[in-house]
């Protein structure tokens, strides 16, 4: 059965320094999404993208974060300068097309900012 | 702002009885909703959808009841099994747009 794979698992990094997410979604699926949950918080949307641009992003998503399909497979999360806040599961999910997509969640990669 | 609600943080049922867990939403352009499982440490699982042409949607255990009029869903599982302890997430999308907005969760205990 196809699924979308995460990498890392565990990411512990030191406040400000960068990170980066990794992604695989399923192949043929056209929407990618992130998403996170802080521990004991609800899944908060990070930012969605389609046909190689953002198409929406949340008020969490600032100017320290990017995403990128660098080569057509992987999908990927950058924070800049990491917080202590940044602290959280990071989902990464994808859908095929839109008008009946269900999102498929990869299995998390839990960062840790000390 | 929370478009897709969920009040009950818990909910214990023993047993073979059933479980409901219920989701409110305040956006009327919502035409597709999801629940999802979700185990500790572990990404949210799929587990049923219904789009708003349907008012029921059935799955084995796993019945998703909607009512548009009230903006209410709920998620009937008959009967509940110990492996069913989770936390439920319903999750709604608008065709015009381009995330799922999901709700807080409602962790689930199946009492043996």
């Amino acid at each position: 059965e196809p699924e979308v794979t995460q990498t890392p698992s565990h990411q512990v990094t030191q406040m400000g320094q960068e990170v980066i997410l990794r992604c695989v979604p399923i192949s043929n699926h056209l929407y990618f999404y992130w998403y996170r949950q802080i521990l004991g918080q609800k899944v908060e949307f990070l930012v969605s993208f389609y046909n190689n641009e953002i198409s929406e992003k949340s008020e969490i998503f600032d100017d320290q974060f990017s995403v990128e399909r660098p080569d057509g497979s992987n999908f990927t999360l950058k924070i800049r300068s990491t917080k202590l806040e940044d602290s959280a599961m990071y989902f990464c999910a994808s859908s095929g097309p839109w008008d009946r997509g269900l999102a498929f969640f990869g299995q998390g990669t839990r960062l840790t900012v000390v | 702002d929370q478009q897709v609600k969920q009040n009950s943080p818990s909910l214990s049922v023993q047993e073979g009885r059933i479980s409901i867990l219920n989701c409110d939403y305040t956006n009327s352009m919502f035409d597709y909703f999801l629940w999802y499982k979700k185990y500790p440490a572990e990404g949210p699982t799929f587990l049923i959808s219904i789009s708003s042409i349907k008012d029921k949607n059935e799955d084995g255990r796993f019945t998703v009841f909607l009512n548009k009029s009230a903006k209410h869903l709920s998620l009937h599982i008959v009967p509940s099994q110990p492996g069913d302890s989770a936390v439920y997430f319903c999750a709604a999308s608008a065709a015009t747009g381009n995330q799922f907005y999901f709700g807080t969760g409602t962790s689930l205990t199946v009492i043996p």
